[in-house]
């Protein structure tokens, strides 16, 4: 009964290296998203994706590439991560339709130094 | 664009008493509220949600939330608080096209003993 899963937990980096953020959900959702929540801005989000092979952009989608090869996992890559980039990241899926709320994971916490 | 204000970074309580955590939003066409609380160091857990019909929603450890769409304000309650609902609570806002769910920054509510 897992749910939605990330890993790794946390993770701390230097400026320019890169990185990937996996998050797997068995729950056979449709739409997957990554956000990051910041002190006193609450989550943004990065790219969302609404099926298998199909992402897109969400609010703050500079930095950061995602994938979506198989529908249970969402990939969020840094290229070359810098300190702006320093957040908790979560992961979260849902069904289709704007009635289904969404299932959060427990977060990524990314520091870059 | 949709948005959600959460106008109180804060909300300070006395165990027993009522409490109100504040949102409004913009959207258009249709509105799907929903709120989510948040623990220290945890993912964010699905409270309640209004799609449509009755104003006043009933949810999960006892709150509720009352819809008015002529003020735009969705505000979480609570007729009395417990110290363990101290955490943080997010309100957020879907459109008719559900892809995107939009969070406000969050409210931290403190109850104390």
């Amino acid at each position: 009964n897992a749910g939605v899963t990330q890993t790794p937990k946390f993770r701390v980096l230097k400026t320019g290296q890169s990185m990937t953020l996996l998050c797997a959900q068995d729950m056979n959702h449709e739409y997957m998203y990554w956000y990051r929540q910041d002190p006193g801005m609450g989550l943004r989000l990065i790219h969302y994706s609404v099926g298998e092979g199909t992402t897109a952009k969400g609010e703050v989608p500079d930095g950061y590439n995602v994938s979506r090869l198989k529908k249970q996992n969402f990939l969020l890559g840094l290229e070359s991560a810098a300190p702006s980039q320093t957040s908790v990241y979560f992961c979260a899926s849902g069904s289709s339709g704007p009635w289904s709320g969404l299932f959060f994971g427990e977060g990524s916490r990314l520091t870059v130094l | 664009a949709q948005s959600v204000a959460q106008p109180e970074d804060q909300v300070n309580v006395a165990e027993g008493n009522p409490l109100t955590v504040k949102c409004t939003y913009s959207v258009s066409g249709n509105p799907y509220l929903f709120w989510y609380v948040q623990y220290p160091n945890r993912g964010l857990q699905f409270l309640l949600k209004y799609i449509t019909g009755d104003n006043l929603v009933k949810g999960s450890y006892g709150f509720e939330a009352e819809f008015n769409k002529s003020q735009t304000s969705f505000h979480l309650k609570k007729p009395s608080a417990l110290v363990s609902d101290s955490a943080l609570y997010f309100c957020a806002v879907r459109d008719d096209a559900g892809n995107m769910l939009t969070f406000g920054g969050g409210t931290r509510l403190m109850v104390k003993p």
